[in-house]
């Protein structure tokens, strides 16, 4: 099946400091979504998009559809502590046996220092 | 509003015994997914359901591992018999098809450990 590859794999910053991480792919997605995992818990939902080119902000967050449709891009603006956690870049992709079904990346794991 | 439920939180089984995790989705969404979570795989989807119906089925992993959907309220996801590979987080999920059937609720997920 389709993969995504998410960069950078974990990343160390200090609080107050812009964050940026991307998901790229070699076959094109039509929607793209960001989930951030807390640790013990579900992945939560930050951000959904749906058009190539589309910017979209919730809160500090703001993701990005790239034009080329192959990947995408969160940034994390005056991170904060209660920033830390898993990351996740996810598209839906042809499972092969009729349907779609949501493939998530590997993650990027933010750690903030106070 | 209740989110995704899920139970047990925490499963300790020992191999060959059978296991059943359980999910009520979120009240009025019609599609429930069953995903896995591991360290080598990441997030991995093994069963999702249409209106009670299950739709696709390709990422179960063997015939060890079985879901149901007998009502838009509960499903469950068994395993019998048990292996130690089967250890893992797992997670159900639902959504609704006109609020974008890929923005999928989590629920908090089921650890299982089995010896």
């Amino acid at each position: 099946g389709q993969q995504l590859n998410q960069s950078p794999q974990s990343m160390f910053i200090q609080e107050g400091e812009d964050v940026s991480m991307n998901c790229t792919s070699s076959s094109i997605f039509n929607t793209w979504l960001w989930y951030k995992q807390d640790p013990g818990e579900g992945p939560v939902l930050l951000i959904a998009l749906y058009k190539a080119g589309e910017l979209t902000s919730n809160g500090r967050l703001t993701a990005q559809f790239g034009i080329t449709r192959k990947d995408s891009f969160l940034n994390i603006s005056a991170s904060i502590p209660s920033d830390v956690g898993i990351y996740f870049c996810a598209g839906p992709s042809y499972s092969g046996a009729g349907s779609y079904q949501l493939t998530f990346g590997k993650g990027t794991k933010l750690s903030v220092i106070p | 509003d209740a989110g995704v439920i899920q139970s047990p939180r925490h499963e300790v089984t020992e191999m060959g015994q059978e296991v059943t995790l359980r999910c009520k989705p979120i009240s009025g969404h019609d599609y429930l997914f069953w995903y896995r979570q591991t360290m080598m795989r990441g997030l991995e989807l093994l069963i999702y359901f249409n209106n009670n119906v299950p739709i696709d089925d390709s990422g179960m992993p063997e015939d060890r591992f079985s879901a149901k959907m007998p009502n838009a309220s509960f499903s469950t996801l068994k395993i019998q018999p048990s292996e130690p590979r089967d250890s893992a987080v797992y997670f159900c999920a639902s959504s609704l098809r006109a609020g974008g059937v890929y923005e999928q609720y989590f629920g908090p997920g089921t650890r299982l450990t089995v010896t």
